[in-house]
């Protein structure tokens, strides 16, 4: 298994602010998963953070909105740009078990964030 | 596309009663299915998993069993307690290659009263 921290655990931002969560692994890996969660709903994957390349952003989310970095195995930042009141939700770090091929992940404690 | 249906919640049930919430899938290939628990105000755990037909997974008085036929990975609890109250997820991922995304259902609220 994998100890995920996050920071920071909760926040309230301002509407037009940025907010940076950093995302910290006890291990190496490969890949990491950011994840967000509505209030009320489900987790929808935002992007896939690969160490050395650009983030692979799922559909309906831009990379100016939601800049990644990764600059080692160990820690990725992702970024809520211009934020707006539709922006809070839970934001979720996850990494994927390498011993395991089953595609299980692990997941931080989030990063909750209300905007105002 | 795949993609994971849920009971819809809230479920309330007293203490010591049976819990069973339903999931069934769409997906293409032989995915691992998964049950994450989220209790109050914290992240997501893996509660258990089961990677192919018939495989059964447990933890903690949970079970799932992957069932091909009915496309379904159902969760039960022959006796809940209060300390399980929890939102539940029923997730799916694609087995093997190089795309571990998980898709998850839309979570099921569990309160579970004395």
């Amino acid at each position: 298994s994998a100890v995920i921290s996050q920071k920071p655990s909760r926040d309230i931002c301002q509407r037009g602010t940025s907010l940076t969560i950093q995302c910290q692994v006890d291990s190496q890996v490969t890949m990491m998963f950011w994840y967000r969660q509505q209030p009320g709903q489900s987790l929808t994957l935002i992007a896939t953070a690969n160490q050395g390349s650009e983030a692979t952003y799922e559909s309906g989310f831009v990379i100016d909105k939601f800049p990644i970095s990764r600059p080692n195995l160990t820690f990725s930042t992702l970024t809520v740009s211009n934020m707006s009141p539709e922006d809070s939700s839970i934001y979720l770090c996850s990494v994927r078990d390498r011993s395991m091929n089953t595609g299980e992940l692990f997941f931080g404690e989030g990063s909750r964030l209300t905007v105002l | 596309g795949n993609s994971v249906t849920q009971m819809e919640g809230p479920v309330t049930l007293s203490e010591e009663a049976f819990l069973t919430i339903n999931c069934t899938y769409t997906a293409t290939g032989y995915p691992s299915l998964f049950w994450y628990v989220q209790y109050p105000g914290e992240g997501l755990q893996l509660l258990l998993k089961a990677t192919k037909a018939d495989d059964k997974g447990s933890n903690k008085g949970f079970e799932a069993t992957y069932r091909k036929e009915t496309t379904s990975f159902h969760l039960e609890k022959g006796s809940v307690q209060v300390s399980d109250s929890a939102v539940y997820f029923c997730a799916l991922s694609r087995s093997g290659g190089s795309n571990y995304k998980l898709t998850f259902g839309k979570g099921t609220l569990l309160t579970v009263n004395p």
